[in-house]
């Protein structure tokens, strides 16, 4: 069971346009919404989060829109630049049984701004 | 600070083969946490320690055993390799029990061949 879905799978975008890439999740124990940022050859690194009460925010050219009644959520990149090529994961986390917070992700996309 | 480290970079097995992974982290940390990353299907969980002294199954434990040595190193070991475990194992650390709105920090990965 696929608890969090992106979409799309890889994404071609001119520079200067608008990214647009969609999550949903199941699991309304889910209670904090990061995205990851990797680089061909590297480990993902945190790009920004969300908090469920909060339906918007925003860093830079980086925004998260969030719809808690549909349980999905958005990552928009605005005036995409070429350095921006990478491939993006949205994320759900939860409390563990264990006390630590676990990380659920969706499958990727892949980002390619062309010139 | 080096942050997270993964030794080795990369390493070609034969089926059948023994070999361990080995993670460190200098921030201090609780909580470490082993990931695999195959193509187009995000990151997966394999086994968390959410302190020094515990550990727990993942989404993805069988085959692969850990060992969280000291607050500092977390290890994940293949005791007989198969070719589905060919990919690449990303290390993540996280400050732990402090709060849902956690960042986990990933080291750069080791690649994983099995023939």
């Amino acid at each position: 069971q696929q608890q969090v879905k992106q979409s799309p799978q890889s994404l071609i975008v001119q520079k200067g346009g608008i990214s647009i890439i969609n999550c949903a999740y199941e699991n309304t124990a889910f209670d904090y919404f990061p995205w990851y940022q990797q680089f061909p050859g590297k480990g993902p690194a945190l790009l920004i989060a969300i908090r469920p009460d909060v339906s918007e925010k925003k860093e830079g050219r980086f925004t998260i829109s969030f719809n808690k009644s549909a349980k999905q959520f958005s990552l928009h990149i605005m005036d995409s630049q070429p350095g921006d090529s990478a491939t993006y994961f949205c994320a759900a986390s939860k409390l563990s049984g264990a006390g630590s917070y676990q990380l659920t992700f969706g499958k990727g996309t892949k980002l390619s701004v062309i010139p | 600070n080096a942050g997270v480290t993964q030794t080795p970079k990369f390493q070609v097995l034969k089926t059948g083969q023994s070999m361990t992974l080995q993670c460190a982290q200098d921030m201090n940390h609780n909580s470490m946490y082993w990931y695999r990353q195959d193509p187009g299907m995000g990151l997966r969980l394999i086994y968390y320690s959410a302190s020094e002294g515990t550990t727990d199954k993942g989404e993805v434990p069988n085959g692969y055993n850990v060992s969280r040595l000291n607050k500092r190193e977390f290890s994940l070991r293949l005791e007989s390799a198969a070719p589905s475990q060919t990919s690449v194992y990303f290390c993540a650390s996280s400050e732990g029990r402090t709060s849902y709105q956690e960042t986990q920090y990933f080291g750069p990965g080791t690649r994983l061949l099995v023939l």
